[in-house]
């Protein structure tokens, strides 16, 4: 069975810009989280998708945001990019949202803002 | 709010050594509770889980159990590997909950 699957693998963008991220989920799976991974600051819960929807969002601002499409995969649009964005950014699915079923994970997208 | 307190790394052990690494649990609800772990330059694999108090995960000689009285999921392992050299992040999730909360992550090298 395939794994979470994310692209590209890096992406290097200047202050301003706009970034794109992809993620396809495990098949079958509805859910997808975003994370994002910073020097320093651990782990943070960024999106949740699940059926088509946005469910819940964590403490970021407007300019990060995403869709979920009808295959389930998704994709993560970062708007304005500022240089405290360079993180590593982690997609996970699940099966549902149940609080049994854990998430697996892709191996992300490095972005890195000059 | 809903936390993971783990130990402070990094930790450098010997190839054989026992590895323990601590963690203790705030929550409001019921958790479940897992163990990811994250080698270099790649994303996090699910090490093992558990799912109610006293429950014992286990996976790649790695066990934790779900210490309810003490809200404990202390990691170990009897003798690791150079192979074992990753970052351990402890991580609960509770019931209905959408996301994971993820302990700081433990760093731990294995030397030959």
């Amino acid at each position: 069975e395939a794994g979470v699957t994310q692209s590209p693998t890096h992406l290097i963008k200047t202050r301003g810009q706009q970034a794109t991220l992809r993620c396809s989920p495990i098949s079958g799976h509805t859910s997808v989280y975003w994370y994002q991974q910073a020097l320093g600051l651990g782990l943070q819960f960024l999106l949740w998708y699940d059926e088509g929807e946005e469910r819940n969002r964590g403490n970021f601002p407007p300019r990060f945001s995403g869709r979920q499409f009808p295959n389930y995969s998704s994709e993560l649009n970062v708007n304005a990019l500022e240089l405290e964005d360079s993180a590593l950014y982690l997609c996970a699915s699940s099966l549902d949202r149940g609080a049994n079923q854990p998430q697996h994970f892709g191996d992300g997208t490095r972005l890195s803002i000059l | 709010g809903d936390s993971v307190t783990q130990m402070e790394g990094p930790v450098t052990l010997s190839e054989e050594a026992f590895l323990t690494i601590n963690c203790t649990y705030t929550a409001t609800g019921y958790p479940s509770l897992f163990w990811y772990v994250q080698y270099p330059g790649e994303g996090l694999q699910l090490l093992l889980k558990a799912t109610k108090a006293d429950d014992k995960g286990s996976n790649k000689g790695f066990e934790a159990t779900y210490r309810k009285e003490t809200t404990s999921f202390h990691l170990e392992k009897g003798s690791v590997q150079v192979s074992d050299s990753a970052v351990y992040f402890c991580t609960l999730k509770i019931f209905n909950d959408y996301k994971l909360s993820f302990g700081a992550g433990t760093t731990v090298t294995v030397r030959a």
